[in-house]
């Protein structure tokens, strides 16, 4: 069993659709939450992070994590065409944990947004 | 502010052969990461610095792979000898201290293809 599941995809959505991307986990350490936004032939782009826990908005971006499903989600309002991209969720224990420093990716979920 | 640099972009060689990567992070940052991306995947970390120590490199191949950080600023990667399974995205990310793996900054990555 991978640390981090995520579903690949893809996924293709009408414009100003409610978009939920989502991951599960099963090391119980993870703390940090991450959600990276990657266009093709670039590198991941750093879009929320979320410590613990609860909910974190910014803009038209929710995450949400619920560490006792051990389960995060993405949540994009009014998608735009802009939004088509691979979307990769990542998770660490942090630097003081067991969980270890590094970040463990999921495999990315390839969205499309379209006119 | 001026992003991660990374060259080349785009490599190709048969196997066997050997090659390296550079990259150039944020100015100030600390703490350099090198990443592999196998398509269709999420990145994995082969290394990270810490100025011009190594933090950890458990995942990476040392047989074949080596890395450095001389002066705590670039790094370069090497391959050698390449295998075909080495054809990949190789990121490199920085930040500004170990602590804060949440505000990783990525390259545009170098791809390579082993033929």
């Amino acid at each position: 069993q991978k640390e981090v599941e995520q579903d690949p995809g893809p996924l293709s959505v009408p414009e100003g659709a409610i978009v939920s991307l989502n991951c599960t986990y099963s090391n119980s350490a993870f703390q940090y939450f991450m959600w990276y936004r990657q266009y093709s032939r670039k590198g991941p782009e750093l879009l929320m992070y979320t410590y613990s826990s609860g909910n974190k908005e910014d803009g038209r971006f929710t995450a949400q994590v619920d560490k006792s499903s051990k389960y995060i989600s993405l949540f994009i309002r009014d998608s735009q065409p802009s939004d088509s991209a691979t979307y990769l969720c990542a998770m660490s224990g942090g630097i003081l944990t067991g969980g270890g420093n590094k970040l463990t990716f999921g495999t990315g979920t390839q969205l499309k947004v379209e006119l | 502010e001026a992003g991660v640099a990374q060259s080349p972009r785009y490599k190709i060689i048969e196997k066997r052969q050997s090659v390296a990567f550079w990259c150039n992070p944020i100015s100030g940052h600390a703490t350099l990461y090198w990443y592999q991306q196998i398509l269709g995947q999420g990145p994995k970390l082969l290394i990270q610095f810490q100025n011009n120590g190594v933090v950890d490199d458990s995942q990476l191949p040392k047989d074949r792979f080596s890395a450095e950080r001389l002066k705590g600023v670039d790094s370069t990667l090497k391959i050698q000898p390449a295998k075909l399974e080495d054809s990949a995205v190789y990121l490199c990310a920085s930040s500004f201290s170990p602590g804060r793996l949440y505000e990783q900054y990525f390259g545009p990555g170098t791809r390579l293809t082993v033929t």
